[in-house]
C-alpha cells in the first residue's frame, strides 16, 4: 500500500486565496483525521470522520475552515479566506476501526502551507 | 476539556545518556499510543499500551502504561543520534470512537 497521500506538499498562497488540501486515506480504513501542526500549538486535531460522516471538527479553528469526505477514498481540507496566521504543516492520517487491531494512525507526509 | 500532558517540551542529552518522556492524562484511557516525528517529518507510530500496569520494550525503548491508565512514560536507555526527533504520547478517553487527544510532544536532541 502505498500509505496515506497528501497533495499538494507545498502550497504558498496570498492571504485572501482559497486554498484546498487533498487527502487520499489507506484503503480499508474506516477513520479519517486532519490535523495542524505549529510551533507554538503542537499537534492539534482539526475534525475526524468515521464511514466518510464528521464526527468531531470541534477543532475546526472557524468558519473559514471546511472539511468533506464524498468518499471513503478522497477528503479535502478548505480555507476560505485564508490569512496568515492558517500557515502550518497540514496532516490527513487514517486508521482502521478500533475492533480491528492494530489501530494505530498512518499519518501522510502533510502539506505545508504559506499563507503571506 | 480533555487533555494529555507531556513533559517535559525539550531535552538535551549527550549520546550515551539515557531519556524519558512522561504523559499524563485528566481521564482514564482506553490505551496510549506513542509516535516519533523526525524533523521534517509525519508522526510515526511506535507502539501501543493497553492493559493496567503493561510493560512494553522494543531494543532500547522502554513503554509503561500506569495501574490508573492516567500516565505513560517513554525511557530511553543509551540514546543515539538516530534517536533525535519528537516523541508524542496519544490517549484514547475511554468510551470515546476513534480519535486520540495527543500530547505537545518532546523533543529530543542528542549531542554525539
Amino acid at each position: 500500500d502505498a500509505g496515506v497521500i497528501q497533495s499538494p506538499r507545498h502550497e504558498v498562497t496570498e492571504m485572501g486565496q482559497e486554498v484546498t488540501l487533498r487527502c487520499k486515506p489507506i484503503s480499508g480504513h474506516d477513520y479519517l483525521f486532519w490535523y495542524r501542526q505549529t510551533m507554538m500549538r503542537g499537534l492539534e486535531l482539526l475534525i475526524y470522520f468515521n464511514n466518510n460522516v464528521p464526527i468531531d471538527d470541534s477543532g475546526m479553528p472557524e468558519d473559514r475552515f471546511s472539511a468533506k469526505m464524498p468518499n471513503a477514498s478522497f477528503s479535502t481540507l478548505k480555507i476560505q479566506p485564508s490569512e496568515p496566521r492558517d500557515s502550518a504543516v497540514y496532516f490527513c492520517a487514517s486508521s482502521a476501526h478500533p475492533g480491528r487491531l492494530p489501530y494505530e494512525q498512518y499519518f501522510g507526509p502533510g502539506t505545508r502551507l504559506t499563507v503571506t | 476539556g480533555q487533555q494529555v500532558m507531556q513533559i517535559p517540551q525539550y531535552q538535551h542529552v549527550q549520546e550515551g545518556e539515557d531519556f524519558t518522556t512522561y504523559c499524563n492524562s485528566s481521564t482514564t484511557l482506553s490505551n496510549i499510543q506513542w509516535y516519533k516525528q523526525r524533523p521534517g517529518g509525519h508522526p510515526v507510530f511506535l507502539i501501543q499500551l493497553v492493559k493496567s500496569g503493561e510493560v512494553k520494550k522494543q531494543k532500547r525503548l522502554t513503554f509503561q502504561f500506569g495501574e490508573a491508565k492516567k500516565n505513560s512514560s517513554l525511557h530511553i536507555t543509551a540514546t543515539q543520534t538516530t534517536d533525535v526527533g519528537t516523541y508524542f504520547c496519544a490517549g484514547r478517553p475511554g468510551g470515546s470512537q476513534g480519535n486520540l487527544i495527543f500530547g505537545k510532544g518532546t523533543k529530543l536532541s542528542v549531542k554525539p
